[in-house]
């Protein structure tokens, strides 16, 4: 088990560039998720896929907001024209889809903290 | 529209001691509460959990405590060691569902 690995651990880019996020979940786990911490608060839900399946999405996703899981494996999260308000810790999480059955809660990343100038 | 709210910020308490984080909820709909642990630059780390079935769920010196009737949960560390300093959040689920509604946390302080 290495863990859900979460690249790159710091973004810089300037307003108006797009960024893309990359996440490797834990192998066996067919659940990942997005969530965005800013500071001072707890993790926000973004979204969720289900194998390469995307289930949910929040409204905090706008549609500048793209995430794709194209083989249900690993996950990108995409910005596009970066605000300053986009400046936040993106966390990654994964999990398999029983997980109250096994008590296997979400396994998060160390997150990619995006800052935004 | 907040959730699960920790209206505590930070909590410093001496080693060895008990250390109580709160947590309150107001979505009668949550069945399923958690509790996260994080350091700086790190992820959050899963503590303990429980379920609305129970009232108390026990893990070594980590216990959690669910009022169910009060909407008020807390987590229970004792003794409290230096490596327990960290941000502490509470979450909740609905209907088994894995997104998780976060509170604001806490940062608790262990001095020796």
């Amino acid at each position: 088990d290495t863990g859900v690995s979460q690249d790159p651990r710091h973004k810089i880019t300037k307003r108006g560039q797009n960024v893309t996020f990359r996440c490797d979940p834990i192998s066996e786990h067919n659940r990942l998720y997005w969530y965005r911490q800013t500071l001072g608060q707890g993790p926000e839900f973004l979204t969720y896929f289900q194998n390469e399946a995307q289930l949910e999405k929040s409204r905090l996703l706008s549609d500048r907001f793209s995430a794709e899981r194209p083989k249900g494996s690993f996950s990108t999260l995409e910005i596009q024209r970066t605000e300053q308000g986009d400046s936040a810790m993106y966390l990654c999480a994964s999990s398999p889809s029983l997980f109250r059955v096994y008590n296997s809660p979400l396994h998060f990343g160390n997150g990619t903290r995006l800052t935004v100038t | 529209d907040q959730q699960v709210k920790q209206n505590s910020p930070s909590l410093s308490v001496q080693e060895g001691r008990i250390s109580i984080l709160n947590c309150d909820y107001t979505n009668s709909m949550f069945d399923y509460f958690l509790w996260y642990k994080k350091y700086p630059a790190e992820g959050p780390t899963f503590l303990i959990s429980i379920s609305s079935i129970k009232d108390k769920n026990e893990d070594g010196r980590f216990t959690v405590f669910l009022n169910k009737s009060a909407k008020h949960l807390s987590l229970h560390i004792v003794p409290s060691q230096p490596g327990d300093s960290a941000v502490y959040f509470c979450a909740a689920s609905v209907g088994g569902a894995q997104k998780l509604v976060f509170g604001q946390g806490t940062r608790l302080t262990i001095n020796p």
